[in-house]
């Protein structure tokens, strides 16, 4: 079964730092797409980026990286220059698709603070 | 244009009654997803809805169905509810599936 596992249940960072939330997938599938997805404290969840396993560049949006290491099963988020707004629950999230099924599966999040 | 839209976002039951949430998709998608997220078993996936179609289930009971209107709306009904009930009810909307979902505020469920 796949499997997304977040060892960091919070994170604190200064305001302009750049700070790296890590992220590890376990999967069988050759083809997979894994997401980051922002929750603030109003429950919405905020979808930030997407890497497909078969992409050759890491995935960026803005201030948003994705450094993705397809050996090591890793697809750690990267904020660059934190913002006083970043403060949220991040989560990492792969799309579980098979014959009976097609789904998110998320891990258990990351909570940054950022502070002045 | 308009985002996915939930309601209500906040909601107190007992035991025992049934609740039915409601989730209107962005206009143009046809997969709508809910997920349940409590703190204890973080988010998990409920059921998806493609075309008025469930396309596929997660694990839960019987007690948690749905349905997609020929608009895309979709609504999740949860009957004889249990305090373990409580939770974050979030509904996701897409053109096709789970790739880039955008999700709604969700609905707060506290059954007392």
């Amino acid at each position: 079964a796949q499997k997304i596992t977040q060892t960091q249940p919070g994170m604190f960072v200064q305001e302009k730092e750049a700070v790296t939330l890590d992220c590890t997938y376990d999967t069988s599938d050759p083809s997979y797409g894994l997401f980051w997805y922002k929750q603030p404290s109003s429950g919405e969840m905020i979808f930030l980026i997407y890497q497909g396993s078969y992409d050759q560049q890491n995935a960026t949006e803005g201030r948003y990286s994705l450094n993705f290491q397809k050996a090591r099963k890793s697809a750690n988020l990267v904020i660059s220059a934190s913002q006083l707004g970043d403060s949220a629950m991040y989560f990492c999230a792969m799309r579980e698709a098979s014959y009976n099924t097609d789904k998110l599966i998320f891990g258990t999040g990351t909570r940054l603070q950022v502070f002045p | 244009k308009a985002g996915v839209t939930q309601t209500p976002r906040y909601l107190i039951k007992t035991r025992g009654q049934q609740v039915t949430l409601s989730c209107s998709p962005i206009s143009g998608h046809r997969s709508v997803s809910w997920y349940q997220q409590t703190p204890g078993q973080g988010l998990q996936f409920l059921f998806e809805y493609f075309s008025e179609t469930q396309r596929n289930k997660g694990n839960f009971p019987g007690r948690f169905s749905g349905r997609q209107f020929s608009n895309s709306r979709s609504e999740m009904n949860v009957s004889t509810l249990e305090l373990g009930d409580s939770a974050l009810y979030l509904c996701a909307s897409s053109l096709t599936g789970p790739t880039e979902a955008f999700f709604g505020q969700g609905t707060r469920l506290t059954v007392v």
